[in-house]
């Protein structure tokens, strides 16, 4: 299953509201998609899970939802540490597959 | 509290071959799948493999079939990546996850370790 991440980048102030798209070539089972976080030099961290539930330990300033072939990652008030990459990741049918990711910049 | 740590990266030629280790702490290791996902030098996450908590079940993604082995030694809480006959594509950082959300063989990983980089060169 191929994810395709939109936009690429995401140009926002602190206290902004991002939303993050992911789009799969086929519809994901049992919605089985998950976002991570990444930070420059650190490996990812599991932010959502089974599409709209939130790790251990998230914030819930963010939140998922969607289902079958469309996506949703929101943050509702940037915080300065949520400027990073965002990966979506289905896992519903093997291999699991990773988008190519979308970048929070500060504008 | 859950620690992954990789070691055993470092710079190889093509052609040649590197063992990937991850040692775990703080979580019942032998109860968990565990994977490899690897991340080129500015590139996406990419699957590697995984392997069931007693070790009988092993997947690979298709271009490391053949070429990497991965395997676990639960009395040593530790985890396990063979490679061998390494091509420049596969030069990048390495991480171990333990695979906790999903269907078995596929899963959300919801700890990572820090990973450990392998470089591919003449």
């Amino acid at each position: 299953i191929v994810l395709t991440q939109s936009p690429a980048t995401l140009s926002l102030s602190p206290g902004g509201r991002a939303t993050l798209s992911c789009r799969a070539s086929q519809s994901v089972s049992n919605d089985y998609l998950a976002w991570y976080q990444q930070k420059p030099g650190q490996a990812p961290r599991l932010l959502i899970y089974g599409a709209s539930n939130r790790a251990t330990g998230i914030p819930d300033r963010f939140s998922g939802s969607g289902s079958g072939t469309d996506f949703t990652l929101t943050i509702s008030r940037l915080e300065p540490e949520d400027f990073a990459v965002y990966y979506c990741q289905q896992y519903g049918r093997s291999p699991r597959t990773f988008g190519q990711g979308t970048k929070v910049e500060i504008k | 509290e859950v620690q992954l740590v990789e070691s055993g990266g470092g710079l190889v030629q093509p052609g040649g071959s590197l063992r990937l280790s991850c040692a775990a702490s703080g979580f019942p290791f032998s109860s968990y799948w565990m994977s490899w996902v690897r991340q080129a030098p500015g590139k996406g996450l990419e699957w590697v493999a995984n392997i069931k908590e007693d070790g009988s079940l092993k997947y690979y993604m298709d271009s490391v079939k053949g070429r990497f082995t991965i395997s676990r030694d639960n009395a040593k809480n530790s985890l396990y990546l063979q490679m061998d006959s390494l091509r420049g594509e596969d030069a990048a950082m390495y991480y171990c996850a333990r695979d906790t959300y999903g269907p078995a063989p596929t899963a959300a990983a919801d700890y990572w370790g820090p990973g450990t980089l392998v470089t591919v060169s003449s």
